[in-house]
């Protein structure tokens, strides 16, 4: 079974610019969620989807971000236009809908730096 | 608000003792506790996690202790190993884990050979 991707691994950009960030969620998760870990603080969340559905955007920053799940399956985080504190490393998860099932599955995450 | 605090940020234990990492949440409706390991380059993996009904869960070498009381709960590893080198994260969450994870800032455990 594959995992949770994450696309791109690295992304460079200047302040200003415009980043589209992409997650594939494991095949079935109905669950999906983003989180962000700034330079040496802890991972903070940034919004949960529910197959299409947002339900609970309560961590994302400002109206300079903005996430969607079209059809409910892979997710797409963009930023724009990005700033210097935008940068860090952004991690998508997913789960069941399950109450047998809690555990999130991770991707590997995309650093995200900006100049 | 809720958050979780996460001590100590760095830990260096010899190779073959015990390691201890700490949490406190502030949450009381909190009912699930997971704990995860990151390695370098990938992300966060769950190592193993614990319920509001159990207080001390233990999967071989690692275990985590719950007190709801105090509102803490703690990772133990035994018989550390070189790859049990990694960032640990702590992590509480209500709704039995279909909810946003309040995370711990992480520790750095090192293992000396």
């Amino acid at each position: 079974e594959a995992g949770v991707t994450q696309f791109p691994s690295h992304s460079v950009i200047e302040k200003g610019q415009t980043v589209t960030l992409r997650c594939d969620p494991i095949s079935g998760h109905d669950n999906l969620y983003w989180y962000r870990r700034v330079m040496g603080k802890e991972i903070k969340f940034l919004l949960h989807f529910v197959k299409e559905s947002k339900q609970d955007e309560s961590g994302m920053p400002n109206n300079r971000f903005l996430a969607e799940r079209t059809g409910g399956t892979y997710s797409t985080l963009k930023v724009q236009p990005a700033e210097l504190e935008d940068s860090g490393v952004y991690f998508c998860a997913s789960s069941q809908l399950s109450r047998l099932s809690y555990e999130q599955y991770f991707g590997p995450g995309t650093r995200l730096t900006v100049t | 608000g809720e958050n979780v605090e996460q001590h100590p940020s760095t830990l260096s234990v010899q190779e073959g003792d015990s390691a201890v990492i700490k949490c406190t949440y502030s949450d009381s409706a909190s009912n699930y506790f997971p704990w995860y390991k990151q390695e370098l380059g990938k992300g966060p993996q769950l190592i193993i996690d614990i319920r509001s009904n159990v207080g001390e869960k233990k999967d071989q070498r690692i275990a985590v202790t719950l007190n709801k009381t105090a509102k803490h709960f703690s990772l133990h590893i035994t018989e550390t190993q070189p790859e049990d080198s990694a960032v640990y994260f702590c992590a509480a969450s209500k709704v039995l884990g279909n909810y946003q994870l309040i995370w711990g800032a992480g520790t750095k455990l090192i293992i000396k050979p």
